[in-house]
């Protein structure tokens, strides 16, 4: 149980703006929230994360609405290299409290970006 | 440029057969993850390590599998005896696993051990 909802997959135009939805209305208040990314046969990519406030890096847009039910990822100019399987993930604390960091994947969305 | 390392890339092998995963976590990392990946199942959490110590190992058949860290430098994953079923892609990644879920944790991962098992 990821405990996020993901779409299966979703399309963009190169060098159009991609933005990626994840629900996670079950989130509490103190726990994270993660993407990362997993490009064909390589093993997944940290890209960002985020508690309250709106994020940026150097690869993305984390945009976390202010009820922390559901969160977008933006990737603002797609290239052909940002296809990828998108994973948006709590990191869920054990029955103690504590979590070390496990992550629980879903089944991601499966970006294609098009020429 | 620190990276996770596995070994072997690729292994094909016959039911039965032992199999060896091997990782070096990032340098300074504390906490070891093991995945599998399956076009069915998706990524699975197996196993994963704290200071060397397994802290859950719940994801993965107790029956076949063994995951230990005989020393900060190297964590290993085996399979024996292995079956068609295990074939996979094995994930290995590190962190500096933090305790607490409020806190930033990034996890590393290496490029993954492809087990076929015939």
């Amino acid at each position: 149980d990821a405990k996020t909802t993901q779409p299966p997959s979703m399309d963009c135009a190169e060098g159009r703006a991609a933005n990626l939805p994840c629900n996670h209305s079950t989130i509490s208040g103190n726990e994270y929230v993660y993407w990362y990314r997993q490009i064909h046969s390589q093993g997944p990519q940290y890209i960002i994360h985020g508690l309250k406030n709106n994020e940026t890096n150097e690869m993305a847009s984390l945009i976390i609405t202010e009820d922390r039910k559901s969160s977008t990822l933006i990737l603002p100019h797609a290239t052909l290299r940002d296809t990828a399987v998108y994973y948006c993930l709590r990191i869920i604390p054990n029955a103690g409290g504590t979590s070390y960091g496990k992550l629980t994947f879903g089944q991601g969305t499966i970006l294609t970006v098009h020429p | 440029d620190a990276r996770v390392t596995q070994t072997p890339r690729d292994k094909v092998t016959e039911m039965g057969q032992e199999v060896t995963m091997r990782c070096q976590p990032i340098l300074g990392h504390n906490t070891v993850f093991w995945y599998r990946q399956t076009m069915m199942q998706g990524l699975e959490l197996l196993a994963y390590f704290r200071n060397r110590a397994p802290l859950d190992d719940s994801g993965m058949p107790k029956d076949r599998f063994s995951a230990e860290m005989p020393d900060a430098t190297l964590a290993t994953l085996k399979i024996q005896p292995s079956e068609p079923r295990d074939s996979a892609v094995y994930f290995c990644a590190s962190g500096l696993g933090s305790t607490s879920a409020s806190s930033y944790n990034e996890q590393f991962f290496g490029p993954g051990t492809r087990l076929t098992v015939l």
